[in-house]
């Protein structure tokens, strides 16, 4: 069966630190992969996407980076955090044929 | 840019009642859409996947509709309980692949 792993569950960083959160599918292949944000009182907001190694497409300008180095590994990352950057950090992926999303856990990242 | 509404924000309810939310979204280039429902820190949970004009779903209490012709789909519980506490969550797909979503109804069941 297919599962999502996605960590740590929470972070705090100090504004213009590094970032980098991971997330991992397994028993699939080639799955498209995402990272949402649910910024506060907001949304979930699409961040990046991903339908193959190393095919990044970008939703929105921001602080923040996305890399796909392996089939089923989603990487955000920021090389200096803002304190908007803070949110709630979603993982999720489906298979080409699928219509909606199996989610990862979830990471709360509070930049202070 | 394709926008999903949902309404209301948030919804307070005493344990029994039952209640509906709305979401709506254009009508053009529909291809699915979805319900979500979502627990503090956990991951959203699937509830609905509706793709035809007409659509009804139902899982036990919670049931959901959709008309693609105005745009809009229905989520109704009845009954509420404590348990039924989350933020529901409204998606649309309209090119495969990619989810929209809404900003959710925050639901608050009180005992």
């Amino acid at each position: 069966s297919q599962t999502i792993h996605q960590w740590p569950a929470t972070l705090v960083q100090p504004v213009g630190s590094p970032l980098s959160l991971e997330c991992t599918v397994e028993g699939t292949s080639n799955p498209n992969l995402y990272w949402y944000r649910q910024a506060a009182g907001r949304g979930l907001q699409l961040l990046f996407y991903s339908v193959g190694i190393g095919q990044i497409s970008s939703e929105v300008p921001q602080n923040l980076s996305a890399s796909r180095p392996q089939d089923r590994q989603f990487i955000l990352s920021s090389k200096k955090l803002l304190l908007s950057d803070s949110g709630f950090y979603l993982c999720a992926w489906n298979a080409l044929e699928d219509y909606g999303y199996t989610f990862g856990s979830g990471t709360r990242l509070t930049v202070v | 840019i394709l926008n999903v509404e949902q309404s209301p924000q948030s919804l307070h309810v005493q344990e029994g009642d039952s209640t509906n939310f709305t979401c709506s979204f254009p009508s053009s280039n529909f291809y699915a859409l979805h319900w979500y429902r979502w627990e503090t820190a956990k991951s959203p949970e699937a509830l609905f996947v509706m793709t035809l004009n007409g659509d009804e779903k139902k899982k036990g209490r919670i049931s959901a509709t959709l008309n693609t012709k105005e745009g809009y789909s229905y989520l109704y519980i009845k009954g509420s309980q404590p348990e039924d506490s989350a933020t529901y969550l409204c998606a649309l797909n309209n090119q495969g692949g990619k989810l929209i979503f809404g900003q959710g109804t925050e639901l608050s069941v009180k005992p």
